[in-house]
């Protein structure tokens, strides 16, 4: 079965601080999808980032970054110089792939808190 | 327009009624889900459709149904409400313009209370 584990609950950052939020996943296939969201305070739920299991290559995109590690199943994701307005619960999530169908079924960690303070 | 879809945004039942949420897309995307959001749980999936009239079960579909009668609409129904059913409903899809490559495109979600 697939799993995903957030241990961090919440985390609390003071603005400008770098911070990680990691991502442990658990599966049997070869072929998989990861992927982050963002949930900020007004609830709905934001697309960040999709990498598949083939592509370990880390990505950049402005102040965030990930970095995937097939060897140790970890798909974490770092804020640099984070903001107030990162401040929101960030979902890491796994599927298998069926691939370019666009059918995904999504399993879920539980979230993580970031509170950015001033 | 947003996309995706879904009303009521909030609801507020008593157990044992019935109960249907609906969510509505107007990009033709081919893939529908239903998820639940609960604290400590993160979200779970309670239903999914392939298409029309295609639907299959989640990980916790104990006490909901669904239906998929246009390629735009796909309903969620409680039969009977129960406590333990208050929580968070988003809806989201994929294979289309607004999640072309895998990921899928939630609506702003349900609020669900069973008093």
């Amino acid at each position: 079965a697939q799993k995903v584990t957030q241990a961090q609950t919440e985390i609390s950052v003071v603005e400008k601080e770098d911070v990680t939020l990691d991502c442990v996943y658990e599966t049997r296939d070869t072929t998989y999808y990861l992927f982050w969201y963002k949930q900020p305070p007004s609830g709905e739920l934001v697309f960040l980032i999709r990498r598949n299991s083939f592509d370990e290559q880390n990505e950049i995109s402005g102040r965030y970054s990930w970095n995937f590690q097939k060897s140790t199943s970890s798909f974490n994701f770092t804020i640099t110089a984070s903001q107030v307005v990162d401040s929101a619960v960030y979902f890491c999530a796994l599927s298998e792939a069926k691939v370019n169908t666009g059918f995904q079924k999504l399993v879920f960690g539980t979230g993580t808190r970031l509170l950015v303070s001033p | 327009d947003a996309g995706i879809t879904q009303s009521p945004r909030h609801k507020v039942t008593e157990t044992g009624t019935p109960v249907t949420l609906r969510c509505h897309q107007t990009e033709n995307h081919r893939y529908m889900y239903w998820y639940r959001q609960d604290p400590g749980h993160g979200l779970r999936l309670i239903h999914y459709s392939y298409g029309v009239k295609d639907t299959d079960k989640g990980e916790v579909s104990d006490g909901y149904s669904v239906s998929r009668s246009k390629t735009e609409d796909f309903l969620l129904t409680l039969e009977s409400a129960t406590s333990s059913q208050t929580s968070v409903y988003f809806c989201a899809i994929s294979g289309g313009r607004l999640a072309p490559g895998n990921e899928q495109f939630f609506g702003p979600g349900t609020r669900l209370t069973v008093l």
